[in-house]
């Protein structure tokens, strides 16, 4: 059982480059989310899907976008890319809209924007 | 202590002792609290929880206790053992019955173990 699995681990970008991160999770969950970790900031919530077919925004959407492909997979989008998006990105799932007990998170994806 | 807000970088303990990790809230709606361990280069793992209704709640070497009056929050872990260090955050929703998307994510506590 692989819970929530994220790629790629690492990535380097160019600024104006374009990129997805992938996000799986094998537990019938129906919420995903994507936040980034930045030092010295506590997680922050760039989108989020509640359930199958629905995606809304988070605390800072800007720059990003998200498609919930079926109910296993949400992926994150930087159409181009900037340096201030350089940062760890982390995916996590939630087995119902209602948060009760855990957000499961992926292993983190480290990004660079050169 | 930390706060959902400031940031306390680094708690250091003997391995055996008794550690305690705070978080300071500010949103007296707060309803839902979380602890999080995160081990270097990996994901938050969720570690206990606890609802506005209570006080105190217990796991295995650890226990939250809420303070409603300050709007504290503290982890204790128990005989602190070196698999133990690592990054320690709370995180606090106001939305009862809400989703993950309330949550604010505190900045973190740097728990290192002393041999």
């Amino acid at each position: 059982n692989a819970g929530v699995t994220q790629t790629p681990k690492f990535q380097v970008l160019k600024t104006g480059q374009s990129m997805t991160l992938q996000c799986a999770q094998d537990m019938n969950h129906n919420s995903m989310y994507w936040y980034r970790q930045d030092p010295g900031m506590g997680l922050r919530l760039i989108y989020y899907s509640a359930s199958e077919g629905t995606t809304d925004k988070g605390e800072v959407p800007n720059g990003y976008n998200v498609s919930r492909l079926n109910k296993r997979e949400f992926s994150l989008r930087l159409e181009s890319a900037a340096p201030s998006q350089t940062s760890v990105y982390f995916c996590a799932s939630s087995a119902g809209v209602v948060l009760e007990g855990e957000l499961f998170f992926g292993e983190g994806s480290r990004l660079t924007v050169l | 202590g930390e706060s959902v807000g400031l940031h306390l970088p680094t708690l250091s303990v003997q391995e055996g002792d008794n550690s305690i990790i705070n978080c300071a809230y500010s949103n007296s709606a707060s309803d839902y609290f979380i602890w999080y361990k995160q081990e270097s280069g990996k994901g938050p793992q969720f570690i206990i929880d606890i609802r506005s209704n209570m006080d105190k709640r217990q796991g295995q070497r650890v226990t939250v206790l809420l303070n409603k009056t300050v709007k504290h929050l503290s982890l204790q872990i128990a005989a602190t053992q070196p698999g133990d260090s690592a990054v320690y955050f709370c995180a606090e929703t106001p939305y009862s019955g809400g989703g993950a998307d309330g949550l604010t994510f505190g900045k973190g506590t740097h728990l290192i173990i002393q041999p």
